[in-house]
C-alpha cells in the first residue's frame, strides 16, 4: 500500500526565514511525486511533478527535490502570501492516474 | 489553462436526500476523480473514471455513487445523504500522460 507522511504537521515562519517541508514516501514504482498548494476554502493548486530521484523543480521562492525516499520543498526568504497548506501526493505505475495524499504541512508566514 | 467546475461552493441538504454533486471540466482529460477532505483525515478517493461510462471505486465508496455519460462531466452522488458525508468533496481531472490533477475549487456540503 502507497504511504505518504508529512512533516511537520504546521511550520511558522518570520518572513525572510527560509526552511524545507518534508514528504516521505514509500510507493511499488513511482510513476509521479506532485506537490500542491491549498488555501483555506479552495481546491489544491498543482505546483510540480517530479519523476525520478536527483530532479529539482523551481516556481519563484519554492524548490522541490526528490530522493528515493523523500521529497523536500524548499521555500527560501518566504514572504505572508505564501502562508497555506501544501500537499504532498505519489502515484504509482501499478495505480496509474491514482494518487496517494499526506495530510499536509500547514505553513504560517508572520510579517 | 484547465478549468474544472464544480457546479456549488455550498450546499445545505437533509438528511435522507438525494444529492448531485456536479464537476465538468474543459480540457478533453480522460481521468476524473472525487475525493473528500476532513480534517485531520486528509484526502480520500471516492470515485474515479478513466474514460465515459467507467467508473471505479476507490477508498471509502460507501453511500455514494458516480456517473460519466460525457467525457467532460463527472457526477457524484450521494444516494441518501447522511450526517457523516458533511465535508469537503473535491473533483479533480487528470491528462492520461500523468501530470498533476488539476482540482476544482470544492463544495462544502452540511448534511442536516
Amino acid at each position: 500500500e502507497d504511504q505518504v507522511t508529512q512533516s511537520p504537521e504546521a511550520l511558522r515562519l518570520q518572513e525572510g526565514e527560509s526552511s524545507s517541508l518534508n514528504c516521505s514516501y514509500t510507493v511499488s514504482g513511482l510513476r509521479g511525486l506532485f506537490w500542491y498548494r491549498q488555501d483555506p476554502g479552495k481546491g489544491p493548486e498543482f505546483l510540480f511533478t517530479l519523476y525520478s530521484a536527483g530532479e529539482e523543480k523551481e516556481k519563484e521562492r519554492l524548490k522541490a527535490t526528490l530522493t528515493k525516499k523523500e521529497s523536500f520543498l524548499h521555500i527560501t526568504a518566504p514572504k505572508p502570501e505564501d502562508s497555506a497548506t501544501y500537499l504532498c501526493a505519489v502515484q504509482a505505475w501499478t495505480n496509474a492516474g491514482k494518487s496517494t495524499f499526506g495530510d499536509g504541512t500547514t505553513l504560517t508566514v508572520k510579517p | 489553462d484547465v478549468k474544472v467546475t464544480q457546479s456549488s461552493r455550498y450546499l445545505v441538504k437533509r438528511t435522507g436526500e438525494k444529492v448531485f454533486l456536479e464537476c465538468v471540466q474543459d480540457m478533453d482529460h480522460e481521468n476524473m476523480f472525487w475525493y473528500r477532505q476532513d480534517p485531520g483525515l486528509g484526502l480520500r478517493l471516492i470515485y474515479f473514471s478513466y474514460d465515459v461510462k467507467m467508473k471505479e471505486k476507490g477508498d471509502i465508496p460507501e453511500g455514494y455513487s458516480v456517473s460519466r455519460e460525457k467525457k467532460e462531466r463527472f457526477s457524484l452522488i450521494l444516494e441518501s445523504a447522511s450526517t457523516n458525508q458533511t465535508s469537503m468533496y473535491l473533483c479533480a481531472s487528470q491528462s492520461n500522460r500523468g501530470y498533476g490533477y488539476t482540482f476544482g475549487s470544492g463544495t462544502r456540503l452540511t448534511v442536516v
